[in-house]
């Protein structure tokens, strides 16, 4: 079936390094979505990446669409301690227009 | 404009127990699903409705769970005969016309 694999599981970086969290699917996609979740909270929405090729940035945040359609990254430069939480990226089920898959998320942990 | 409402936030039960997990979507919204989180995981779909109809029941288990989303009133997420296995965060999300998902707070399950 239609799976998605997110890498890394965790990432540890010094206050101030870069981290990027890669997507990668099975299926060619019609969007992709991000979403954070602090530890302790709910899942929050962060962008839907629809075009092939597709850059976006929120401030320090970088997601990019894969020209194939079948991965997407997430990129934050020059991390900061509110940063901390889990990076899940998700994708919509084929023949679905509902139903989001999500990956099993990258834990970002910063120290300051 | 309140977002998704979820409660209670917290709820302990005893083996064998019911469970009654509530959601009310965000204003405007009128469609409801239902994630079941366990610790360090992503986010596992269990339910899929519409007011008055369940669209799409494929991932929750078919003995002990149901979902209903009356005309009027929250959706309700009703776990019967609680094993210590369904501890665990339950979230609620939310769509109007748009595919964005928008979470509530979660319920933190928690069987004893």
């Amino acid at each position: 079936g239609q799976q998605v694999m997110q890498i890394p599981q965790y990432q540890h970086v010094q206050e101030g390094e870069d981290f990027t969290t890669y997507c990668n699917s099975s299926t060619t996609l019609s969007n992709i979505q991000w979403y954070k979740q602090r530890p302790g909270g709910h899942p929050v929405f962060l962008i839907q990446l629809v075009k092939s090729g597709e850059v976006k940035k929120q401030k320090r945040l970088t997601f990019q669409f894969g020209e194939a359609k079948k991965n997407s990254s997430l990129h934050i430069t020059a991390t900061q301690t509110t940063d901390v939480g889990t990076y899940f990226c998700a994708e919509p089920l084929m023949d679905s227009s509902y139903k989001l898959i999500f990956g099993s998320g990258t834990r970002l942990l910063v120290r300051p | 404009n309140a977002g998704v409402m979820q409660n209670p936030r917290h709820l302990v039960r005893r083996r064998g127990q019911e469970a009654r997990l509530r959601c009310s979507p965000m204003k405007g919204h009128s469609h409801v699903y239902w994630y079941r989180q366990l610790p360090e995981e992503g986010l596992k779909f269990m339910v899929y409705l519409q007011k008055e109809n369940i669209i799409d029941e494929s991932g929750m288990p078919k003995e002990r769970f149901s979902a209903e989303f009356p005309k009027e009133g929250p959706s309700i997420l009703r776990i019967q005969q609680v094993v210590r296995g369904d501890s665990a965060a339950y979230f609620c999300a939310s769509t109007g016309q748009q595919e964005t998902q928008y979470f509530g707070p979660g319920t933190r399950l928690l069987v004893l």
